[in-house]
């Protein structure tokens, strides 16, 4: 059974960077035809995605956050990690990390971690 | 970026209800979206995928219908595991997009 579990700080201060890593269990990150990637929830709204990484090594990014964020992979720990730089109260967030096959929509979520940016 | 445009934002609705959400693409995004339910605390769960195709274990009360721009989603027969908000969500191109959501409140 496929499992994403991500980890990091739950406080940031302002201007910052953020850091965060998903394990992954239950497959491998190299597999071919997946995308790796991490969406983000502010408390009381919606969805963004922020972006993601095709097994091949391809970054995808939000365009609102792409001078800000990169996202990479560790195939020898199977995991995939966040840096989002600069961070503001307005980054504030559930991020999650998640699996999307080619073509298809999210069908694995991990569970989630707040991160809050505060001094 | 394609802007997904969901209706309503809330609802109030009662057990047994037929209930339909709207989804609406600034542009033409063929079939390439998917319905997420979610409850407080937890992350989005797929329900709908390719517009109209049941994701495998999702009762088949819910059903996802539309092409190009205009999509809905309804529930045949609401029960108290349904309240929940619905998102809307584009994977035709990049960025990702989704909608604003749909809270289903009794």
């Amino acid at each position: 059974q496929l499992q994403l579990q991500e980890s990091g700080p739950g406080l940031v201060k302002p201007s910052e960077t953020l850091s965060l890593t998903c394990t992954v269990s239950g497959a491998s990150v190299s597999a071919s035809l997946f995308f790796w990637g991490w969406i983000r929830q502010p408390p009381g709204k919606g969805l963004e995605w922020i972006g993601s990484m095709y097994y091949t090594g391809d970054t995808y990014y939000n365009p609102s956050l792409k001078s800000r964020v990169s996202i990479s992979v560790d195939t020898s720990k199977n995991q995939f990690s966040l840096r989002l730089n600069s961070v503001s109260a307005a980054d504030t967030a559930v991020y999650y990390c998640a699996r999307r096959p080619a073509g298809r929509e999210v069908d694995y979520w991990g569970q989630g971690i707040l991160v809050t940016v505060s001094s | 970026d394609i802007q997904m445009t969901q209706s309503p934002s809330s609802l109030s609705a009662s057990v047994g209800d037929r209930v339909t959400i709207t989804c609406r693409a600034s542009q033409g995004i063929s079939n390439y979206l998917a319905w997420f339910q979610q409850k407080p605390g937890k992350a989005p769960k797929s329900l709908i995928y390719g517009a109209s195709s049941l994701q495998s274990g999702v009762p088949s009360k819910f059903s996802g219908s539309g092409s190009g721009t205009d999509f809905t989603l309804t529930i045949s027969s609401l029960q108290p595991e349904d309240f929940a908000t619905y998102y809307c969500q584009q994977y035709n191109s990049y960025p990702l997009t989704f909608g604003g959501g749909t809270k289903v409140e009794i």
